[in-house]
């Protein structure tokens, strides 16, 4: 069961780069890593997935290591509508229940 | 579509009551998921249904039983709660188990138990 550790809140202002890093170091060769988005009393929104490298999409980028112990969340410019809790996800279900959320990094987005 | 529906949005319950949540989803996915979660804490696997077999969490209490009807639906029928069991409880589901493909959730059903 690959645990995965945030830190707990960070602060941004409008406009910069934000980076969020997750440690998981037992990850399994199966395993992939996603990162969601949550808004109160919303459910979670997916925003990335990556395995191994770099992924980009319209959102956020994803930078993963060699080693896969550890992966980054990059969101650019970020806006006031960013505040959230955003989720780092690691895990691979097949026959055991290993799918775990981590405890979460509440960013919070300043004017 | 990629929406993820359930009912209902809120509901009040009594320890005594039975009551179901229902989860439906139309995007052709085989994985279906209930999750669990209280304020400030992150979502809480409880259930998982892949290819329409279902995985136990094994620290859910049997007050809480899942049912998958179809592989659009998901129930999670409720009895006998207690007032911790008060949360938001969320389903989800993706396109498999795998963990290789991104989970869609619902909205979420909010549960007070009196």
């Amino acid at each position: 069961l690959a645990k995965t550790t945030q830190p707990i809140s960070m602060d941004s202002y409008e406009g910069q780069e934000v980076n969020i890093t997750c440690s998981h170091n037992n990850i399994a060769t199966n395993d992939y890593i996603t990162w969601y988005q949550q808004f109160p009393s919303q459910g979670p929104r997916f925003i990335i997935q990556g395995y191994k490298t770099k992924v980009t999409n319209e959102v956020a980028s994803l930078f993963i290591p060699a080693d896969r112990k550890s992966s980054t969340l990059s969101l650019p410019r970020v806006s006031l509508s960013d505040t959230a809790v955003y989720y780092c996800l690691v895990g691979a279900f097949y026959n055991n229940n290993d799918m775990r959320f981590g405890a979460g990094t509440r960013l919070t987005v300043k004017p | 579509d990629t929406e993820v529906t359930q009912t209902p949005k809120h509901l009040v319950m009594g320890m005594t009551n039975k009551k179901s949540l229902k989860c439906e989803q139309h995007m052709g996915h085989r994985a279906m998921y209930w999750y669990k979660q209280k304020a400030k804490k992150p979502p809480e696997l409880m259930f998982v249904y892949s290819y329409e077999k279902l995985s136990i969490n094994e620290s859910v209490p049997s007050r809480f039983s899942p049912e998958c009807p179809n592989s659009s639906l998901l129930n999670l029928h409720l009895h006998a709660l207690q007032p911790e069991d008060s949360a938001l409880y969320l389903c989800a589901s993706s396109q498999d188990g795998t963990g290789r493909y991104e989970q869609y959730f619902g909205p979420g059903t909010r549960l007070t138990v009196t």
